[in-house]
């Protein structure tokens, strides 16, 4: 069964930081990753989607990378701000199921 | 505008009290699921649904029931609810194409008392 880790799962950054987050997945056979973003109390909003013949997607101040044979994905943010507080979720599709990590937690501090 | 709409966004009930989170979405979507959020668990499967009238175990799917008449709906049901399936649940849906993007509603906090 497919199990997907995310570190860490909290991370407090002061305004202005270029961040890392991390993905791994334990079975690299999957269609595709995608990476959301919940707020609290909220839904889950989309913000980058990796096909699994892809090695990375670029939206605006996001960056994420796929190494599907590793079993690895990474959400990069440049340059944080306040409002970039959230958890990210990073999810895979394997087969017709969808598999999610548990999260990162992060604050970025004005 | 393209979404995924669920009722009820909050809903306490008592164990034991037949109970229908209905999901309906607008992009006319082959594939949709239910989850469950648990602290600590992120979110798990509980059921899916490849088109109309083909629905399939996730991997909680214990205590739930669905329904897929018609292709833009896809109730999740709690026959007869326990404490233990106080969660937030959401419905999402995508095209049933291997890469496709999934779309989340807002969620439905459900409370079991």
């Amino acid at each position: 069964k497919q199990e997907v880790t995310q570190i860490p799962a909290a991370l407090s950054v002061p305004e202005g930081e270029n961040l890392v987050l991390n993905c791994s997945f334990t079975d690299s056979a999957i269609y595709n990753l995608q990476w959301f973003r919940q707020d609290p109390g909220k839904g889950l909003t989309s913000l980058l989607l990796i096909q699994s013949s892809q090695r990375e997607q670029t939206s605006g101040r996001l960056n994420a990378s796929l190494d599907k044979s590793s079993g690895r994905s990474t959400l990069y943010i440049a340059a944080s701000q306040p409002g970039d507080s959230a958890t990210y979720l990073c999810a895979v599709r394997t087969g017709n199921q969808f598999y999610f990590g548990t999260g990162t937690s992060l604050t970025v501090i004005p | 505008e393209a979404q995924v709409t669920q009722n009820p966004r909050y809903l306490i009930t008592v164990t034991g009290k037949k109970l229908t989170v209905t999901c309906s979405q607008n992009m006319n979507h082959e594939y949709m699921s239910w989850y469950r959020q648990d602290p600590g668990l992120g979110l798990r499967q509980i059921y899916y649904s490849m088109n109309v009238e083909v629905t399939d175990k996730g991997d909680v799917p214990e205590g739930y029931k669905v329904s897929r008449k018609e292709k833009r709906n896809f109730p999740l049901i709690l026959e007869s609810p326990s404490p233990n399936q106080t969660s937030l649940y959401f419905c999402a849906s995508s095209w049933a194409s291997d890469g496709m993007e999934a779309f989340f509603g807002q969620g439905t906090r459900l409370t079991v008392v």
